[in-house]
C-alpha cells in the first residue's frame, strides 16, 4: 500500500518561476521527511529534509513545507532553472528506518 | 569520485536463471540498502544490511537473497528470476539508520528477464 503519493506524474514550468511539488502522506508515524532528485541514468541524490517538529525548512532556492495535519508537504523551487529538470521523489521514515519513496514527479524547466 | 557503484549497470538474464547484481561503497557506512523500482513506480526496500545483521522487509519474496561479504561490498541475488523482477535495482548506503541526509544512492542495475 502507497504510503507516500505524489499525485502529479509531471510538470512543466517556464524558467524564473517557481516549481511546486506535492507529495501526500498516510501514516502519521513518519517523522522525517526528505526530498531526492534523480537525473537519467544517475542514482538519486538527497536534495533537502524536514523533521516533523518543523513546518518549513529552506536552503537556497528549495524550500520544504511540511502541514502535518493535512499530511501534505510540499517542494518549492524559486527560480526554477532548467538544470533543475528532473525526477523528484518525495520520501518519508518514521523514526528513521524503511524509508519509503513516491513514484515520483518529473519536472521539465523550459527556457 | 563514484562512491557507491553498482556492477553491472545493465542485466540481461534468461527466465529462471540465478542472477547476482553488485554494490560497492567507499564510504565505509554502517548500513546497505537494497531496493527495487519498476517502471513508473516508487522505490520500494527489500532489505538492508546494518553492519552483518540483515534486515529483510516483510513483503520481500523469498527468490531474492542478499550477502554482504563486508563493509564494502553487498549482493543481491535472485535465485530464479521471474519475468516480474525486471526492474532497477538500486542500492544505497547510510552512515546508520537514522542517516538518510547522508544516504547515497549507486546509479543502479537495469536488470531485463528474457
Amino acid at each position: 500500500d502507497q504510503q507516500v503519493k505524489q499525485n502529479s506524474p509531471s510538470l512543466s514550468v517556464q524558467e524564473g518561476r517557481i516549481s511546486i511539488l506535492n507529495c501526500d502522506y498516510t501514516n502519521s508515524m513518519f517523522d522525517y521527511f526528505l526530498w531526492y532528485k534523480k537525473y537519467p541514468a544517475e542514482g538519486p541524490t538527497f536534495l533537502i529534509s524536514i523533521s516533523s517538529i518543523k513546518d518549513k525548512n529552506e536552503d537556497g532556492r528549495f524550500t520544504v513545507f511540511l502541514n502535518k495535519s493535512a499530511k501534505h508537504l510540499s517542494l518549492h523551487i524559486v527560480p526554477s532553472q532548467p538544470g533543475d529538470s528532473a525526477v523528484y521523489f518525495c520520501a518519508a521514515s518514521a523514526s528513521g528506518y524503511a524509508l519509503n519513496f513516491g513514484k515520483g514527479t518529473s519536472l521539465l524547466v523550459t527556457p | 569520485d563514484a562512491m557507491v557503484i553498482q556492477n553491472p549497470r545493465y542485466q540481461v538474464t534468461q527466465f529462471g536463471k540465478p542472477v547476482t547484481l553488485s554494490c560497492s561503497q567507499t564510504l565505509n557506512h554502517n548500513v546497505m540498502y537494497w531496493y527495487q523500482q519498476k517502471s513508473s513506480q516508487a522505490p520500494k526496500l527489500l532489505f538492508h544490511y546494518y553492519d552483518k545483521d540483515f534486515n529483510n522487509e516483510a513483503d520481500t519474496p523469498d527468490n531474492f537473497q542478499s550477502r554482504r561479504p563486508n563493509t564494502s561490498f553487498c549482493f543481491l541475488d535472485i535465485r530464479s528470476p521471474g519475468l516480474g523482477d525486471a526492474a532497477m535495482y538500486l542500492c544505497a548506503t547510510s552512515r546508520d539508520r537514522t542517516g538518510w541526509t547522508e544516504a547515497f544512492f549507486g546509479q543502479g542495475t537495469r536488470l531485463t528477464v528474457v
